[in-house]
């Protein structure tokens, strides 16, 4: 059964930093592309960031370039997102989400980790 | 800001049919990039629905369907059930962005 198991979230002031994590199991973790799809109260889905099965290759959207980092550790299964100068405008539920194969939709999704940036 | 438009909310009654649909553009659906479709139940993470416009993964009911044309696609829900009160939301890319790109999503309720 494939798990994404998403920690880390939490309250931060703005400035700060957080990384979250998703601990994978069930499937082949080193072959699988992985994202972060944020989403702020009440509001909808917004894709984060993007890493190939290697490391090698990342994207991010505009509204966090330069501000987060996306990883992995492919020996421990784990997908990382590091988020540097949080604003209130980045408080979200993180998900982390396994792609079908390279850029094919999203077919499993961890329940989320809730980030809170306010003084 | 979202560059994939669809309808805030749909209705209908138990049984019914209704159809949400995802305007898009020449640098998203309209390029050729696949649509996909996720349902997210109140409280719950989105869980994929149809993939490559039109392929459902393994235990989601026939009863939706997805198509594409030209900028656009649709998701139909038939035999509509209590159940499938949810949000929905298409994805696609958008190469002019370079991103993954999601709908503004539609609420559909059950009468």
């Amino acid at each position: 059964e494939v798990q994404l198991v998403e920690s880390g979230g939490g309250l931060v002031q703005p400035g700060g930093s957080l990384r979250i994590s998703c601990a994978a199991s069930g499937f082949t973790f080193s072959g699988s592309w992985m994202h972060w799809v944020r989403q702020a109260p009440g509001k909808g889905l917004v894709w984060v960031s993007r890493i190939n099965s290697d490391g090698s290759i990342t994207a991010y959207a505009d509204s966090v370039k330069g501000r987060f980092t996306i990883s992995r550790d492919n020996a421990k299964s784990t997908l990382y997102l590091q988020m540097n100068s949080l604003r209130a405008e980045d408080s979200a539920v993180y998900y982390c989400a396994k792609d079908r194969g390279t850029g094919d939709g999203f077919d499993y999704w961890g329940l989320g980790t809730l980030v809170t940036v306010s003084s | 800001q979202s560059v994939l438009t669809q309808p805030p909310s749909v209705s209908g009654a138990p049984g019914q049919r209704v159809t949400i649909s995802c305007t898009g553009s020449n640098s998203n659906i309209g390029a050729g990039y696949d649509v996909h479709w996720y349902q997210q139940l109140p409280g719950t993470a989105p869980k994929l629905l149809i993939f490559g416009n039109r392929n459902r993964p393994s235990g989601v009911p026939d009863r939706f369907s997805g198509s594409k044309s030209g900028t656009s696609a649709s998701l139909a829900i038939t035999g509509l059930q209590a159940e499938d009160e949810a949000d929905y939301y298409c994805q696609s890319y958008d190469s002019s962005l370079g991103r993954y790109v999601f709908g503004t999503g539609t609420r559909v309720t059950v009468l």
